[in-house]
């Protein structure tokens, strides 16, 4: 079964630092998306990404956050310059139609971020 | 805007008895309403999902959950559990409107007594 790969499954770094989280999303999807659980918090949306652009994000993605997709597999999410509020672990998803609501989401495993 | 609670933070059940893991949401509208499965190590894999049609939604591993528009309700069930079946649940539910979001509940951690 097609799946969405995420690496590194964990990552340390130290407070300041700049983090990239890496995700495969499944080959014939075209929407994707990052979301975010801190420990013991919900998962919530961070963004949403078609056609080389965001599509939406929310309040949580700010000018630290940025998405990129550098070639026709990868799907990234950069931090710039990482706060300890930012360890959580991240989600990437994809889908192959937009709109959350009637199309289906295949999520990753996720990618542990720990700040120090 | 909408919202979705799970008010059982922790349910532990013993194999092979029922279960029942309640969800709430708030959304003006006909929502969008998922239950979302995650086992240690792993994703976020989906067990069912409603959009329109029938209230009651067979899911993945014997699973089913009821729409239930009066009591803004989506509880997911389960007749009889099996010890791989300790996870965290999570209830969603998305605007019909949104590109891309799914509001998330805090989930519920299941345990299963042997």
């Amino acid at each position: 079964e097609p799946e969405v790969t995420q690496t590194p499954s964990h990552q340390v770094t130290q407070m300041g630092q700049e983090v990239i989280l890496r995700c495969v999303p499944i080959s014939n999807h075209l929407y994707f998306y990052w979301y975010r659980q801190i420990l013991g918090q919900k998962v919530e949306f961070l963004v949403s990404f078609y056609n080389n652009e965001i599509s939406e994000k929310s309040e949580i993605f700010d000018d630290q956050f940025s998405v990129e997709r550098p070639d026709g597999s990868n799907f990234t999410l950069k931090i710039r310059s990482t706060k300890l509020e930012d360890s959580a672990m991240y989600f990437c998803a994809s889908s192959e139609a937009p709109g959350a609501g009637a199309n289906v989401l295949t999520f990753g495993a996720g990618s542990r971020l720990t700040v120090l | 805007a909408q919202s979705v609670t799970q008010p059982d933070i922790h349910i532990t059940v013993s194999e092979g008895a029922s279960l029942e893991l309640r969800c709430n949401y708030s959304y003006g509208a006909t929502p969008y309403l998922f239950w979302y499965v995650q086992s240690p190590g792993q994703g976020l894999q989906l067990l069912l999902k409603y959009f329109s049609g029938d209230t009651l939604v067979q899911g993945i591993k014997g699973f089913e959950a009821e729409f239930k528009r009066s009591q803004s309700s989506f509880n997911l069930r389960k007749p009889s559990v099996h010890w791989s079946d300790a996870a965290e649940y999570f209830c969603a539910v998305a605007a019909y409107s949104s590109a891309s979001k799914i509001i998330f509940g805090s989930g519920t951690r299941l345990s299963i007594r042997p």
